[in-house]
């Protein structure tokens, strides 16, 4: 199979301080990584798209000097939510591509933030 | 840009069938796809159908696509109590390998 890890699952900062999220494939590389957020009881919006020694691609109206990504080896990738406020509280899930010519999106099991 | 549409709840006694259904508006999509959710858990791929299909059916799981009225619908055969979740659907129009989801059917199956 394909497993994807992340790392915490739960986590509680104070608001201001910053979080590091991060986004393991354990069994494969992985060409590409997302990383969504989802809010209670809404779908999964994407955030910004992840490759492997290079700049990520945010969507529109996602900040990047707020939610940095760094996507340092074919295993591994990180969101890091900089001085976090109440509203960045959410679920935040990543996912893995195998390869290029994949369709199929592994999924992590998902971090809580919780920003108090 | 893309939108796709699912009513939010479902709710169906044990052993009777789920039919799950999605609405999306770009008609440019390669796949549409039908994701899994447990309560606080990432998200499984359950099926996926080619935009030039039909219908796809996969153990309990049939997937029917009407490309005309831009119809996408899972009917999960028999359900089990481990059926509960949330059922998104999702298309990939906005390029390859980036996926627009639906926002998501609550299944509760009542045993």
């Amino acid at each position: 199979g394909a497993v994807v890890s992340q790392h915490p699952s739960r986590v509680i900062c104070k608001s201001g301080t910053s979080v590091k999220i991060e986004c393991r494939s354990l069994d494969f590389q992985a060409t590409t990584m997302f990383w969504y957020r989802q809010f209670p009881k809404q779908s999964l919006m994407l955030m910004a798209t992840s490759n492997e020694g290079s700049k990520a691609t945010y969507e529109q109206g996602v900040e990047k000097d707020k939610f940095l990504i760094n996507h340092a080896s074919l295993t591994l990738s990180t969101l890091t939510v900089t001085s976090a406020h109440p509203e960045d509280s959410s679920f935040y899930i990543c996912s893995a591509i195998r390869d290029s010519n994949s369709y199929e999106q592994y999924f992590g099991p998902g971090t809580r933030l919780t920003v108090t | 840009g893309e939108d796709v549409e699912q009513s939010l709840f479902l709710s169906v006694r044990e052993g009777d069938s789920s039919v799950i259904n999605c609405t999306y508006t770009d008609s440019s999509s390669t796949y549409l796809y039908w994701y899994k959710q447990e309560p606080g858990a990432g998200l499984q791929l359950l099926t996926y159908i080619f935009s030039n299909m039909d219908m796809k059916q996969d153990q309990r799981l049939t997937v029917l696509l009407n490309k005309k009225d831009k119809h996408l619908s899972l009917r999960i055969a028999d359900t089990q109590t481990g059926d509960s979740a949330i059922y998104f659907c999702a298309e990939d129009s906005g390029g390859y390998q980036k996926v627009t989801f639906g926002t998501g059917t609550k299944l509760q199956v009542i045993p």
